[in-house]
């Protein structure tokens, strides 16, 4: 179990519709990192948020958004969904307090939540 | 676009055998790490690299960092069951971390 928390763990939907995927970082951790996974297109950095800021940002689609609440816990909302954007969508936490991605910290992922648009 | 790709992409091995999975791009990191996922889970940090040339071990697990930070392997000696599962190399950058293809090891009792 590494900490980190996402709900729900699976979700059906139809295209066109807009979900919203939930993630709690392990206590203490003040950054998140949202991960899109797909058999054709392996593990895909979407974003990172610091302290609720926005800190990097990858290969996310601009129907995509996320964002970090006080509390720390963040949400990636899809919408105007298309078949191609059914994945596993994994979140992960570090405790990283510098800038941009620092290259000795420690991500660790949650479970995932697989969508799946029909 | 950086991208890693790994090779092989699969791998079905006995019990006991050694291996070797690599991990290679044109494009210059800061670091690099390799992470295992099974079925169901997210992955799994087992090592970062730093230093070109860099070599770690974990057991029976060795990692391995080019001289020019481009590329890296990861040999596992004596292989067992519950080493099964896919691996991913990760190279990070600044405001960026480049996920490989993927490695899915089969380890067989």
């Amino acid at each position: 179990d590494s900490g980190v928390t996402q709900t729900p763990k699976h979700l059906i939907t139809a295209t066109g519709q807009r979900v919203t995927l939930r993630c709690s970082p392990r206590s203490g951790d003040l950054s998140v990192y949202w991960y899109q996974q797909s058999l054709d297109q392996g593990l895909q950095f979407l974003i990172q948020y610091y302290n609720g800021e926005e800190r990097a940002k990858g290969n996310i689609l601009e129907r995509f958004s996320a964002q970090q609440f006080p509390d720390l816990h963040s949400e990636l909302n899809l919408s105007s969904l298309e078949l191609g954007d059914s994945a596993l969508y994994f979140c992960a936490s570090s405790q990283l307090a510098g800038t941009g991605v620092s290259h000795t910290d420690t991500q660790y992922f949650g479970p995932g939540t697989r969508l799946t648009v029909l | 676009t950086q991208l890693l790709e790994q090779s092989p992409q699969f791998l079905s091995i006995q019990e006991g055998e050694n291996l070797t999975v690599y991990c290679n791009s044109s494009s210059v990191f800061s670091s690099l790490q390799w992470y295992r996922q099974e079925p169901g889970e997210g992955p799994v940090l087992l090592v970062t690299v730093v230093t070109g040339g860099e070599v770690k071990k974990l057991k029976r697990l060795t990692f391995q960092f080019g001289d020019a930070r481009k590329d890296s392997s990861l040999h596992i000696t004596a292989a067992q069951p519950g080493d099964t599962g896919l691996y991913l190399c990760a190279g990070r950058g600044y405001q960026k971390v480049t996920f490989g293809t993927g490695t899915k090891l089969q380890v067989i009792p």
